[in-house]
């Protein structure tokens, strides 16, 4: 059975660091996509970026270039979104979500999400 | 980057009506286009891929269809569950891009 799972509600002060997770199982993971997407509270859907775990290829929104990073381990089947000096405008969920690796393209496995709380 | 205007930003509907949902890419896609659903507090999820693909598992009372500009999605016969959030997503050219989301409320 596939499944993206991601890491826990975090909650940091600004200007500390942080990394959350989305781990795949059931599949290839180096074989799939995987995209990070923010939604700010009460606000829409934004993507942010989007890592190919096989050779780490990823490609970021211009938004979120130099704000954030996004890599994996594919040893451990783990995806990442990191940031190294959060902001309070960086509060948010985010969601990872798989995309599918042949036509019809789409995002068809996605996390539970993990909300970031930054205040102090 | 390619830019999704998504309208109306809300709706309010009833049981049983058809609704429209549009969105317009400010240069052409093709088909590279999705819908996505979703309900508060949960992850989206997929309706519709490459424009007019409906998803295993979808009901059919859901369909989209356009190309290039200009994209719709369409549910004939909205239902209680139905009511939601909805997003097109473009993933034609990097950065891609979701619509800003239309809210379908209970009139």
């Amino acid at each position: 059975e596939v499944q993206v799972v991601q890491s826990g509600a975090e909650v940091r002060k600004p200007g500390e660091s942080l990394k959350i997770s989305c781990k795949g199982s059931g599949y290839r993971f180096t074989s799939y996509w995987i995209g990070w997407v923010r939604q700010m509270p009460g606000k829409g859907l934004e993507w942010m970026g989007i890592i190919y775990p096989g050779d780490s290829d990823t490609r970021y929104s211009p938004s979120f270039q130099g704000q954030v990073t996004i890599s994996a381990d594919k040893s451990i089947s783990t995806a990442y979104l990191q940031w190294s000096s959060l902001k309070a405008s960086d509060t948010a969920m985010y969601y990872c979500a798989r995309w599918s690796s042949e036509v019809p393209y789409y995002f068809d496995y996605w996390g539970q999400g993990t909300l970031v709380t930054v205040s102090s | 980057a390619i830019q999704m205007t998504q309208s109306p930003s809300s709706l309010s509907a009833s049981v049983g009506d058809r609704v429209t949902i549009t969105c317009r890419a400010s240069q052409g896609i093709r088909n590279d286009l999705g819908w996505y659903q979703q309900k508060p507090g949960k992850a989206p999820k997929v309706l519709i891929s490459t424009a007019s693909r409906l998803q295993s598992g979808v009901p059919s009372r859901f369909s989209g269809s356009g190309s290039g500009t200009d994209f719709t999605l369409t549910i004939s016969g909205l239902q209680p569950e139905d009511f939601a959030t909805y997003y097109c997503l473009q993933d034609n050219n990097y950065p891609w891009t979701f619509g800003q989301g239309t809210r379908v409320e209970i009139k």
